[in-house]
């Protein structure tokens, strides 16, 4: 059974490019998280999607930051005219249903994304 | 709001030493709580859970109890082994579907 899949693992983008990150959600899930994690800090909570439907999207950024899960394929989360301070990793997460306290959400290795 | 305080890293220990990471919490209600382990390169990985107080979860030789009067779940090993050097991440939930983590403690195992 294989577990939450991201790709890329490392991602190095130039200023004003666009950066595309993608996740692909454990077999059975429908609940996917994106966050992201600075160096040296925990992680922040970004948005959370179920197929089709962005669920909230509190905690990304308005502009340049967007995400998607389609009925058919991984989630994306693109982040348009990147810039330096977008350097971090991005990490997904899936879980069966969204209540943390009793379903764990499980995180993918991640996507170290560098801007230069 | 909710919020979660780890100590400070890193911490650095020998082989075979004695791990504590406190963790302090403040949320309302009775919350989860949750560590969470993250080794070089890769994602976070649950290392253990409690749900309700004097709980206590363990898992790989690790071990935390939820203390409810002193809203602490501080993560305890008797004896570390240089595998376990990592990150390691204090976490609580109340029922929504974002965690609200620490910031991290650093754990460095030396031989």
């Amino acid at each position: 059974n294989a577990g939450v899949m991201q790709n890329p693992r490392h991602l190095v983008r130039r200023r004003g490019q666009e950066a595309r990150l993608r996740c692909s959600p454990m077999k059975g899930h429908s609940h996917v998280y994106w966050y992201r994690q600075l160096p040296e800090e925990g992680l922040k909570f970004m948005v959370y999607l179920q197929k089709e439907n962005i669920i909230d999207e509190s905690g990304m950024p308005k502009e340049r930051f967007s995400a998607e899960f389609p009925k058919e394929g991984p989630s994306i989360l693109r982040i348009q005219q990147v810039v330096r301070g977008d350097s971090a990793a991005y990490f997904c997460a899936s879980s069966q249903s969204p209540d943390s306290s009793t379903d764990t959400q499980y995180f993918g290795p991640g996507t170290r994304l560098t801007v230069l | 709001g909710d919020s979660v305080t780890q100590m400070e890293g890193p911490v650095t220990l020998s082989e075979e030493a004695f791990l504590t990471i406190n963790c302090t919490y403040t949320a309302t209600g009775y919350p989860s709580l949750f560590w969470y382990v993250q080794y070089p390169g890769e994602g976070l990985q649950l290392l253990l859970k409690a749900t309700k107080a004097d709980d206590k979860g363990s898992n790989k030789g690790f071990e935390a109890t939820y203390r409810k009067e002193t809203t602490s779940f501080h993560l305890e090993k008797g004896s570390v082994q240089v595998s376990d050097s990592a990150v390691y991440f204090c976490a609580l939930s109340r029922g929504s579907y974002i965690p609200t983590f620490g910031r991290g403690t650093s754990l460095i195992v030396h031989p």
